[in-house]
């Protein structure tokens, strides 16, 4: 069964503390994998599509890298305004459209 | 530029009545996911529609549940009879059509309550 598993679940880190939330996939092909940011009471706010391994995507204090297991949320010097859940999504090859969701990350910035 | 529109955004039903949820895509968009986050879980795929037809139904519970997305008009999830375990967040999703491995978008979400 194709899975994706984040860790840590939750992160604490004071603001300027930098630090990653990793995404790990166990699957037999990906097609893309996806990272979303969300609020409490809101719907999943896109931040970064990966296609193969290698890439790398960044928009401001957010970069995301992807190998061929895993990928990485690289967080630089955090505001409190990145407290949130962050989810990762695989898009398997299996020809489906379906997401497969990992459980999230959900971190904390504190001033 | 409006973003996917869902609505009502919280709805209350009690047990036995039906749930109607209504998903109007991105501009520009024909294809609509739904999927369903239970309390304390993740997101979980549930069916795949385009304009009148539906492609994925393979995460929708077999019985009381049904989607579709008609030729005009938003796209609507119903649930008949709800039970108490339908309380849940219910999330809509819409990407342009192009490609397979194309970014799906989220509406803000419906919080289903059923008493």
């Amino acid at each position: 069964e194709d899975q994706v598993t984040q860790s840590p679940e939750a992160l604490r880190l004071q603001e300027g503390e930098s630090s990653s939330l990793n995404c790990s996939y166990t699957v037999s092909g990906l097609r893309g994998l996806f990272w979303y940011r969300q609020d409490p009471g809101k719907g999943p706010e896109f931040l970064f599509t990966l296609y193969s391994a290698g890439e790398e995507k960044e928009k401001e204090r957010l970069k995301a890298t992807l190998t061929k297991k895993e990928s990485f949320l690289h967080i630089t010097a955090p505001k409190p305004e990145d407290s949130a859940t962050y989810l990762c999504a695989g898009l398997m090859d299996t020809g489906r459209r379906a997401l497969t969701f990992g459980s999230g990350t959900r971190l904390q910035v504190q001033p | 530029n409006a973003g996917v529109m869902q609505n009502p955004r919280h709805l209350v039903r009690r047990r036995g009545q039906e749930a109607r949820l209504r998903c109007s895509p991105m501009k520009g968009h024909s294809h609509v996911y739904w999927y369903r986050q239970l309390p304390e879980e993740g997101l979980k795929f549930m069916v795949y529609l385009q304009k009148e037809n539906i492609i994925d139904e393979s995460g929708m519970p077999k019985e009381r549940f049904s989607a579709e997305f008609p030729k005009e008009g938003p796209s609507i999830l119903r649930i008949q009879q709800v039970v108490r375990g339908d309380s849940a967040a219910y999330f809509c999703a819409s990407s342009p059509g192009g490609g397979v491995s194309e970014t799906q978008y989220f509406g803000p979400g419906t919080r289903l309550l059923v008493l």
